[in-house]
């Protein structure tokens, strides 16, 4: 399809393992963000990518987090040695270029920390 | 507190019903204004873009009071349809110069036949 697309749309991990990630932006989008949302809550920044630069990483919760998006297209986010609060639905975020409001989501994965 | 500020709801009203959400926000430097729809387990999709003059599309009219850094959205005429969260966001400049959404907590609406 023409849309963001995320993978997995579920997982389910244990306490302590590492996850990675996967979102697969519309094609030409130059700008990439990565939001965590808690239930209940709005979507909340982690961070995002102009091409293949992380230009702003403030929003990563602590150093387990880690993103990236070598080619400039597909990006991954890992999360390391998962925690409980790592409990969320992470969305992905594309725009034709930085400076629009207007971004359009992926579904998002569903991350269950057990 | 936090930056973007909502009405808690929820919001259950009658089909036919006209409804008003209010949102604050706390960054005077911030730059666009936006109302997005999130359906239940669904990925939030831009609704409309709020200008200080006021802008309507259809039912739907947003209003923005940068003075008061007050931000609205009216519904009128409800369709079951328009069950869902709806997000208040901000945009400003951060440091990578990208447009960086804040979001709302989420105002969800419930419309009832």
């Amino acid at each position: 399809g023409a849309g963001v697309s995320q993978s997995p749309r579920y997982k389910v991990a244990k306490r302590g393992q590492d996850v990675a990630l996967r979102c697969d932006p519309i094609s030409g989008h130059v700008s990439l963000f990565w939001y965590q949302q808690a239930l209940g809550q709005g979507p909340e920044f982690l961070t995002y990518f102009q091409n293949e630069a992380q230009l702003d990483k403030s929003g990563l919760p602590s150093d387990r987090f880690f993103a990236e998006r070598p080619e400039g297209s597909v990006s991954t986010l890992k999360i390391q040695r998962t925690q409980q609060e790592d409990s969320a639905v992470y969305l992905c975020a594309s725009s034709l270029t930085l400076n629009t409001g207007s971004q359009h989501f992926g579904d998002g994965t569903r991350l269950s920390i057990l | 507190r936090k930056e973007v500020e909502q009405d808690p709801g929820p919001f259950n009203v009658p089909e036919g019903a006209t409804v008003a959400f209010n949102c604050t926000y706390s960054n005077s430097a911030s730059q666009s204004f936006f109302w997005y729809r999130q359906d239940c387990r669904k990925e939030p999709k831009l609704l409309m873009s709020v200008y200080s003059s006021g802008n309507e599309d259809g039912r739907f009219t947003a209003q923005l009071n940068r003075a008061s850094q007050y931000i609205s959205l009216l519904i009128r005429d409800s369709k079951l349809s328009d069950s869902a969260t709806y997000l208040c966001v901000v945009t400003s400049i951060s440091s990578g110069s990208a447009r960086q959404l804040t979001f709302g907590s989420g105002t969800q609406l419930t419309v009832l036949p």
